[in-house]
């Protein structure tokens, strides 16, 4: 199947400084890529819409300035969580879909980036 | 996309099937049932998804009620590694080839057992 791939898969940063997240698609050319952040006992939440070669979508209460999003290539997408905060740390998780005309669409999802801001 | 609820929890004994319910009563004609499972510390694996037929696959099947308000999810023989939060999730099938964002439910944690 299909292999999207995280790096790095955990990382710990010093408050007020940056963290860069990447999101491979490795087989496939991924127009449109997902970020999602998970707490700790809790389900993942979409944190924005990557689009290749355009600005990212965000969701309602994501901070577009403090999580941003570059989606380069088709088969990269960069999250960078600026001036990290302790309660920045979380996993987060993105996700991609093979194109339409693939006979499978469901979405597959790197094995996620462990992040502790201390 | 449509809500969907399932129970917070399951227990299973191993070598037994696995049988995880969910509700959409809210879903439309065009939405499909999908499944995913996340092991701790993972990020979800695909299960299988279905329409409106059954579906079964090398990992499980899918059954929808005709009503398709609801559908169950059937690990035929549960084995340890099969422990994991279970999510059901509605969503249109990518008909817009860049793929469809998903909402996530709290899902059902299962537990298998010796």
């Amino acid at each position: 199947g299909a292999v999207v791939s995280q790096h790095p898969s955990w990382v710990i940063c010093k408050s007020g400084t940056s963290v860069k997240i990447e999101c491979r698609s490795l087989d496939f050319q991924a127009t449109t890529m997902f970020w999602y952040r998970q707490f700790p006992k809790q389900s993942l939440m979409l944190m924005a819409t990557s689009n290749e070669g355009s600005k990212a979508t965000y969701e309602q209460g994501v901070e577009k300035d403090k999580f941003l999003i570059n989606h380069a290539s088709l088969t990269l997408s960069t999250l960078t969580v600026t001036s990290a905060h302790p309660e920045d740390s979380s996993f987060y998780i993105c996700s991609a879909q093979p194109p339409q005309r693939a006979m499978n669409t469901e979405a597959f999802f790197g094995q996620g980036t462990r992040l502790t801001v201390v | 996309d449509a809500k969907t609820t399932q129970p917070t929890s399951m227990d299973c004994a191993e070598g037994r099937a696995a049988n995880l319910p969910c509700n959409h009563s809210t879903i439309s004609g065009n939405e499909y049932v999908y499944w995913y499972r996340q092991i701790h510390s993972q990020g979800p694996q695909y299960i299988i998804h279905g329409l409106k037929n059954n579906e079964t696959n090398e990992m499980a099947s899918l059954i929808i009620t005709e009503d398709r308000k609801s559908s169950t999810l059937i690990l035929p023989h549960a084995t340890l590694r099969d422990t994991a939060v279970y999510y059901c999730i509605v969503s249109l099938r990518g008909l817009t080839g860049g793929g469809n964002k998903l909402t996530f439910g709290t899902g059902t944690q299962l537990k298998v057992e010796l």
